[in-house]
């Protein structure tokens, strides 16, 4: 069964730094999404890509963030100057709008 | 103001005990209705997609039904592997609400 592959797993970072999540979504998908997950609180939208641009966006999806799909097969999230509260799980999903969404099994950022 | 809320927060069953769990929500503009299982340490699984009030889709021991209002994913003879997080996701234009869930154990 196609998966969505998010790497790394786990990515420890000090804060101000900047760190770029990848994730290669289904090859025939065509819509991308970034989505966060804080500990213990709900999944939270951040982003949504097609046809090479962002499609919608939510309020935390601010100038710290952007993403980006720099060949056919990869779609990155980066995150500048990282702050202690971007300490999440950031999941990756991709969607053919035929069917449903299909997520990644997340990459766990920790920010120290 | 909550776009999502899903009821109950958790949910104890004995194996074979067929109930429902809730999603109401308050966007305008509904786009599509989603239902997720997600287990600890897991992204969230795609289990259906409702666009429009009346319909209904199944999945083994699993049905999702939708109104204007609400969906309700209803559990028949559940399994102990049917313990999982149900996390119910609302598409309005320009966002995406997540309810916090409903976290589900079947016992044995």
């Amino acid at each position: 069964e196609p998966e969505v592959t998010q790497t790394p797993s786990h990515q420890v970072t000090q804060m101000g730094q900047e760190v770029i999540l990848r994730c290669v979504p289904i090859s025939n998908h065509l819509y991308f999404y970034w989505y966060r997950q804080i500990l213990g609180q709900k999944v939270e939208f951040l982003v949504s890509f097609y046809n090479n641009e962002i499609s919608e966006k939510s309020e935390i999806f601010d100038d710290q963030f952007s993403v980006e799909r720099p060949d056919g097969s990869n779609f990155t999230l980066k995150i500048r100057s990282t702050k202690l509260e971007d300490s999440a799980m950031y999941f990756c999903a991709s969607s053919d709008r035929n069917y449903g969404y299909t997520f990644g099994s997340g990459t766990r950022l920790t920010v120290v | 103001e909550d776009q999502v809320t899903q009821s109950p927060e958790a949910l104890r069953l004995q194996e074979g005990e067929s109930s429902s769990l809730n999603c109401s929500y308050t966007v305008s503009g509904l786009r599509g209705l989603f239902w997720y299982r997600q287990d600890p340490g897991k992204g969230p699984e795609f289990l259906f997609t409702l666009y429009s009030a009346g319909e209904e889709k199944e999945k083994e021991r699993l049905k999702a039904t939708l109104t204007k209002k609400e969906s309700f994913l209803h559990i028949t003879a559940p399994k102990p592997e049917d313990s999982a997080t149900y996390l119910c996701a609302v598409h309005a234009p320009n966002q995406f609400y997540f309810g916090t869930g409903t976290s589900l154990t079947v016992i044995p």
